[in-house]
């Protein structure tokens, strides 16, 4: 049972460049999540997906863009990559949602220069 | 919205001592409050939680309080080991949104 996979585990980007970073899991879960996690700031919820088709931005969606095609996969865009876009990545996936536990990956460590 | 403030940032202690680690929720309508443990390379991990209509949790060496009057809640390890060292980060679900407070780096010296 792999969980959540995220992939790539680093990332090195230009300013100006863009990517996706992937993000699957085999549990069945609905609901998806991309956080990133910058120093002392703990985890911030950029955005979340109810279910295939369905996503909504969180409290940091600016500069990002996501996509919701099938249950498994919840691809993050970054367009223009900008040096503020530094950070660890997480995505995350729950069955039933923010009122139960989530189950995280291991992480996209991407550095823009 | 929530705002989760989390005390302190960092904890040092002895193996087999306590450690204590605070949050505070602005939120009265949250319910739930989950505890994650991220350990180094890895994402976070919920190692315990507690919901609103409980006062406490434990989870052999592991609990959780939680007083909604005053809006805070707190992580207690006991008998820790060095393997208990990670980063600990508390948080709380308001209108089905988590909110994570800023993470406790927690230090566990043999």
């Amino acid at each position: 049972n792999a969980g959540v996979t995220q992939t790539p585990k680093f990332r090195i980007l230009k300013i100006g460049q863009s990517m996706t970073l992937q993000c699957t899991q085999d549990m069945n879960h609905n609901y998806m999540y991309w956080y990133r996690q910058d120093p002392g700031m703990g985890l911030k919820l950029i955005y979340y997906s109810v279910g295939a088709g369905i996503t909504d931005k969180g409290e940091v969606p600016n500069g990002y863009n996501v996509s919701r095609s099938t249950t498994e996969d919840f691809p993050l865009r970054l367009e223009l990559a900008a040096p503020s876009q530094t950070s660890v990545y997480f995505c995350a996936s729950s069955a039933q949602g923010a009122l139960y536990g989530y189950t995280f990956g291991s992480g996209t460590r991407l550095t823009v220069v | 919205g929530e705002n989760v403030e989390q005390h302190p940032s960092t904890l040092s202690v002895q193996e087999g001592d306590s450690a204590v680690i605070k949050c505070t929720y602005s939120d009265s309508a949250s319910n739930y409050f989950p505890w994650y443990k991220q350990e180094l390379g890895k994402g976070p991990q919920l190692i315990i939680d507690i919901r609103s209509n409980v006062g406490e949790k434990k989870d052999q060496r592991i609990a959780v309080t939680l007083n909604k009057t005053a809006k805070h809640f707190s992580l207690h390890i006991t008998e820790t080991q060095p393997e208990d060292s990670a980063v600990y980060f508390c948080a709380a679900t308001s209108y089905g949104k988590l909110t994570f407070g800023q993470g406790t780096i927690l230090t566990v010296h043999p």
